[in-house]
């Protein structure tokens, strides 16, 4: 596809279940980044991954939640034992890769909206 | 800490107004400065962006922003609005070397535009 996408667009779960959201990034970027975005508020960084490397965990706000990513391609953020707080929009960005300054525009997704009751 | 910060959380503008929203960012490295939009039901979407040389960078629909760095500043404008600019608007700062970009976002300003 011509954009990032994301799945689903919204989710409703109930307090304690788990749940995965998906993202594909445009084909060709080898970075991809997971935020968070709860209402009112800006956004807060996840986790990132930049090819084979070790991804960057540094965001994740706790053991409940995870992320894979299978090779260049779909990521999944996995949320354990789902609390009220974890509420909010679950964006996915990508960007080509290097350092130069043309490949450091990230293209988000629509983002998953996740209510937990 | 790092941080960026956005002075104006919500702005209401009438159409043909002009329009200046800050960023600041506390950070005394080289970066790289950025602002995306959110228009409504749509994704985040970048406006402009500056990485080097002169510091008033264009970017879509008018937009422009002045790399102030002795001020550690990154402010937005556009000499007239239109309701269609109605949007939240994000500052962010890339700091770090190498491919481990992350950014840094500001919390957003909500700009409404009257018609």
């Amino acid at each position: 596809g011509a954009g990032v996408s994301q799945s689903p667009s919204n989710k409703v779960t109930e307090k304690g279940k788990d749940v995965e959201l998906r993202c594909d990034p445009i084909s060709g970027h080898t970075a991809l980044y997971w935020y968070r975005q709860r209402l009112g508020q800006g956004l807060e960084f996840l986790i990132y991954f930049q090819g084979n490397s070790a991804p960057d965990k540094s965001g994740l706000p706790s053991d409940r939640f995870s992320a894979e990513r299978t090779g260049e391609s779909v990521s999944t953020l996995t949320i354990q034992r789902t609390q009220q707080e974890d509420s909010a929009v679950y964006l996915c960005a990508s960007r080509l890769p290097g350092t130069s300054g043309n490949t450091d525009t990230q293209y988000f997704g629509p983002g998953t909206r996740l209510t937990v009751l | 800490a790092q941080s960026v910060s956005q002075h104006n959380h919500h702005v209401i503008l009438s159409e043909a107004a002009s329009l200046e929203l800050g960023c600041n960012y506390s950070y005394g490295g080289t970066v790289n400065l950025f602002w995306y939009v959110q228009y409504p039901g749509q994704h985040l979407q970048l406006l402009l962006k500056y990485f080097s040389g002169d510091p008033l960078v264009k970017g879509i629909k008018g937009f422009e922003a002045e790399f102030i760095k002795s001020k550690f500043s990154f402010n937005l404008r556009k000499p007239s609005v239109q309701w269609s600019d109605t949007a939240e608007y994000f500052c962010a700062v890339n700091l770090g070397a190498g491919n481990n970009r992350k950014l840094i976002w500001g919390l957003g300003t909500s700009l409404a535009v009257n018609p």
